[in-house]
């Protein structure tokens, strides 16, 4: 088993639509929670971050954190097309960096007009 | 504000050629610096960290190595350049204690042929 996993799409949505974004981890020590956005050849984008479990929404993306069930995820209202990009999830297991850091593999997601 | 350049954003090698990319940082002092290479539609992979001035830790054993000579300069190095390390190479940087807070460079697109 992976130590995080993402369901690699890609994903199709409409325009408005509300996306649901998620990755599931096995290390139990995972405390902090990113969501980075990456457009095609570009560097990624920190969008947001969580510690422990929990909502966190900044506009209209939604960070949501189960450790109960070793579960994440990502939900996007009102998508629009410059939305659609790849959306890696990452974890850590401290504040500073450790052994304890991963990358998801990302998930594309492709909002169409 | 903080920005983080990398040069090239392109670059062609062959095979057995030298390699050295180049990442700065303004408008942060004593940042953590990071090095990852993405493979096509895979996630990253963090090659080499560092937390100050000479001090370089390595994830991975290959091909690579790193150097920090300034406080917000980071280069990555190859002697030798195999097939294997083409790939996009990004530098992120953090604030000490905060790794899971980075940000990322617009990154190096690598083929080596």
């Amino acid at each position: 088993q992976k130590e995080v996993e993402q369901d690699p799409g890609p994903l199709s949505v409409p325009e408005g639509a509300i996306v649901s974004l998620n990755c599931t981890y096995s290390n139990s020590a995972f405390q902090y929670f990113m969501w980075y956005r990456q457009y095609s050849r570009k560097g990624p984008e920190l969008l947001m971050y969580t510690y422990s479990s929990g909502n966190k929404e900044d506009g209209r993306f939604t960070a949501q954190v189960d450790k109960s069930s070793k579960y994440i995820s990502l939900f996007i209202r009102d998508s629009q097309p410059s939305d659609s990009a790849t959306y890696l999830c990452a974890m850590s297991a401290t504040r500073g960096y450790g052994q304890n850091f991963v990358f998801g593999p990302g998930t594309r997601l492709s909002v169409l007009p | 504000s903080q920005t983080i350049h990398q040069w090239p954003a392109t670059l062609v090698q062959p095979v057995g050629s030298p390699l050295s990319l180049e990442c700065t940082v303004e408008g942060t002092s004593n940042p953590n610096l990071y090095w990852y290479r993405q493979a096509a539609g895979r996630g990253l992979q963090l090659l080499f960290y560092s937390v100050g001035i000479g001090q370089i830790s390595s994830e991975v054993p290959q091909n690579l190595s790193a150097s920090r000579p300034q406080d917000r300069q980071f280069i990555l190095s190859s002697k030798k350049l195999l097939l294997s390390d083409s790939g996009f190479y990004l530098c992120a940087w953090s604030v000490t204690g905060r790794a899971y807070e980075q940000y990322f460079g617009p990154g190096t697109r690598l083929t080596v042929t």
